[in-house]
C-alpha cells in the first residue's frame, strides 16, 4: 500500500522568513512525487514534480523540493514567504511504473504566512 | 488554454436524491481522472478514464456512483441516491498521456447532502 503523510496540519511563517512544508512517502518502487497548492474557493493548482535526475526541483511561485530517497521525504520550501503564499498545500505521490496513474494525496497543510 | 472545468460550483440535495456532476477536461487530455475529499481528510480517487473507457475504477465507493464519457470528451458522475457521507468536494483533473505528466485539477463541485 502507498501513502503520504503530511505531518503538520499547520504551518505559520512569518512573511519573509523560509518556508518549509513537510512530507514523507511510503511506496514501493520509484515514485513519482508531486505538490500542489490550494488557494480558497480555488482547484488544486500544480506546482511541482519530481520524476527522475536532479534532487532538487523548482517550481512556480518560487517554490522548490527536495527529493530524498533514503529519508522518503520530498519536503516543499522557499526561500522567503509571501503573505500570498497562504493557502493550502498538497503532497502528492504516484507509483511508477506498475502501478497506475492515480495520485494519493497527504491529508494537507494549511500555510499561515503572518505579515 | 482553457483550465478544466465543473459544473455546479455547489449542490446541496436531500437524501435519496439524485445529482449529476460534470467535468469538461482540457482539450486533447484523453485522461480523466475524478478524486473526492470528504471534509478535513485525504484526497481521494475515485476512477480514472482513458478517453471514453474505464481504466481504473476502484476508488469508487459503491454501486451508488457512476461515471461515464461518452465520446470521450466530458464526463458525468451520478450519485444515486445520494447518503449523507456522500457529501464533500468532488474533483475533477485531467492530463495528457503517460505517467510523467501531471494532473490539472478543476474546481471541485462542493456536494452537501442533508
Amino acid at each position: 500500500a502507498q501513502s503520504v503523510a503530511q505531518p503538520e496540519d499547520q504551518v505559520n511563517v512569518a512573511e519573509g522568513n523560509p518556508l518549509t512544508v513537510k512530507c514523507t512517502y511510503s511506496v514501493s518502487g520509484n515514485p513519482y512525487l508531486f505538490w500542489y497548492v490550494q488557494y480558497p474557493n480555488r482547484g488544486l493548482q500544480f506546482l511541482l514534480k519530481y520524476i527522475t535526475g536532479d534532487n532538487l526541483v523548482k517550481g512556480s511561485y518560487g517554490f522548490e523540493a527536495e527529493f530524498n530517497k533514503s529519508q522518503t521525504s520530498f519536503h516543499l520550501k522557499k526561500p522567503s514567504a509571501l503573505v500570498s503564499d497562504s493557502a493550502l498545500y498538497f503532497c502528492a505521490v504516484r507509483l511508477l511504473p506498475y502501478g497506475n496513474n492515480r495520485l494519493a494525496f497527504g491529508k494537507g497543510n494549511q500555510v499561515v504566512v503572518i505579515p | 488554454e482553457a483550465g478544466v472545468t465543473q459544473f455546479p460550483s455547489h449542490s446541496v440535495i436531500e437524501k435519496g436524491q439524485t445529482v449529476t456532476l460534470r467535468c469538461d477536461p482540457i482539450s486533447g487530455h484523453d485522461n480523466l481522472y475524478w478524486y473526492r475529499r470528504v471534509m478535513g481528510k485525504e484526497i481521494k480517487f475515485l476512477l480514472h478514464f482513458v478517453k471514453e473507457s474505464k481504466q481504473d475504477e476502484s476508488g469508487m465507493p459503491n454501486n451508488r456512483f457512476l461515471a461515464e464519457r461518452t465520446g470521450g470528451t466530458y464526463s458525468t458522475l451520478k450519485v444515486q441516491p445520494a447518503e449523507l457521507e456522500d457529501s464533500g468536494v468532488y474533483f475533477c483533473a485531467s492530463s495528457q498521456d503517460g505517467g510523467a505528466y501531471e494532473q490539472y485539477f478543476g474546481p471541485g463541485t462542493r456536494l452537501t447532502v442533508t
